[in-house]
C-alpha cells in the first residue's frame, strides 16, 4: 500500500530558531495534507497541497509540494513555544478500492525550548 | 457545529472485557474513519465508512475488533475480548467529501490492564 516517510522523528529547537520537517513517497501523490497535534490533543488540519511545485504560506509556516509530487516539506520560521506538537503529513489514495483512504507519515515531534 | 464527538474520553478496563467506543460525526459528513494511535505504530487507519457502508477494513487488527455504523450520525468500535496491547488512543474522524480535510474527534484513551 501507499507509504509516506517523514523525517526527522524528533526535533528540539531553541525559541526563535527555524524548523523543517520532510515527507517523502516512492509514488506520485494526488495531494498532500499537513496536520498538527498538540500534546494530549487530536490532529488538526493545517493545509492541503495539490499542484506540482505548489507553495503555500500561513504566517510563519511555509508548505511546499515537490515538482514530481513525491515529496513535501513544512518550514516554520522563528519558532515559538506555541508551535510545540507533532506535525504529520498525510496523503490520499486517489484510486482503487481504497479511494479516499488517508495514509499518515510517522510525524515529527517538535519541542521548543524558551 | 459541535465537531466530532467521541465517548468515553477515557476507558480503563481489564483484559478480557468488552470495550465499546462511540463516535458521532459532524452532520452532513458522508465519510467516517476510525484510527488508532500509539507511540510505536503512529496513527493507523482501522476502518472507514462511506454513507454508513464499510469501504476498507484492512486495518482492523484481528477478529476481536468490529465496527458498525447503523446510521449517519453514529458509529461504534468494539473490542471483544480486549488485551493489554489494545491500549492506545482511538480517534474518530469525519469528512464531507472524499479527498477533503478530515476532522478529528478528541479521542478515547483506552487502557487495558
Amino acid at each position: 500500500g501507499q507509504q509516506v516517510m517523514q523525517i526527522p522523528q524528533y526535533q528540539h529547537v531553541q525559541e526563535g530558531e527555524d524548523f523543517t520537517t520532510y515527507c517523502n513517497s516512492s509514488t506520485t501523490l494526488s495531494n498532500i495534507q499537513w496536520y498538527k497535534q498538540r500534546p494530549g490533543g487530536h490532529p488538526v488540519f493545517l493545509i492541503q497541497l495539490v499542484k506540482s511545485g505548489e507553495v503555500k504560506k500561513q504566517k510563519r509556516l511555509t508548505f511546499q509540494f515537490g515538482e514530481a509530487k513525491k515529496n513535501s516539506s513544512l518550514h516554520i520560521t522563528a519558532t515559538q513555544t506555541t508551535d510545540v506538537g507533532t506535525y504529520f503529513c498525510a496523503a490520499h489514495n486517489a484510486g482503487g478500492t481504497s479511494y479516499g483512504k488517508l495514509t499518515f507519515g510517522q510525524g515529527t515531534i517538535l519541542t521548543v525550548h524558551p | 457545529d459541535a465537531g466530532v464527538i467521541q465517548s468515553p474520553r477515557h476507558e480503563v478496563t481489564e483484559m478480557g472485557q468488552e470495550v465499546t467506543l462511540r463516535c458521532k460525526p459532524i452532520s452532513g459528513h458522508d465519510y467516517l474513519f476510525w484510527y488508532r494511535q500509539t507511540m510505536m505504530r503512529g496513527l493507523e487507519l482501522l476502518i472507514y465508512f462511506n454513507n454508513n457502508v464499510p469501504i476498507d477494513d484492512s486495518g482492523m487488527p484481528e477478529d476481536r475488533f468490529s465496527a458498525k455504523m447503523p446510521n449517519a450520525s453514529f458509529s461504534t468500535l468494539k473490542i471483544q475480548p480486549s488485551e493489554p496491547r489494545d491500549s492506545a488512543v482511538y480517534f474518530c474522524a469525519s469528512t464531507p467529501r472524499v479527498l477533503n480535510t478530515q476532522y478529528f474527534g478528541p479521542g478515547t484513551r483506552l487502557t487495558v490492564l
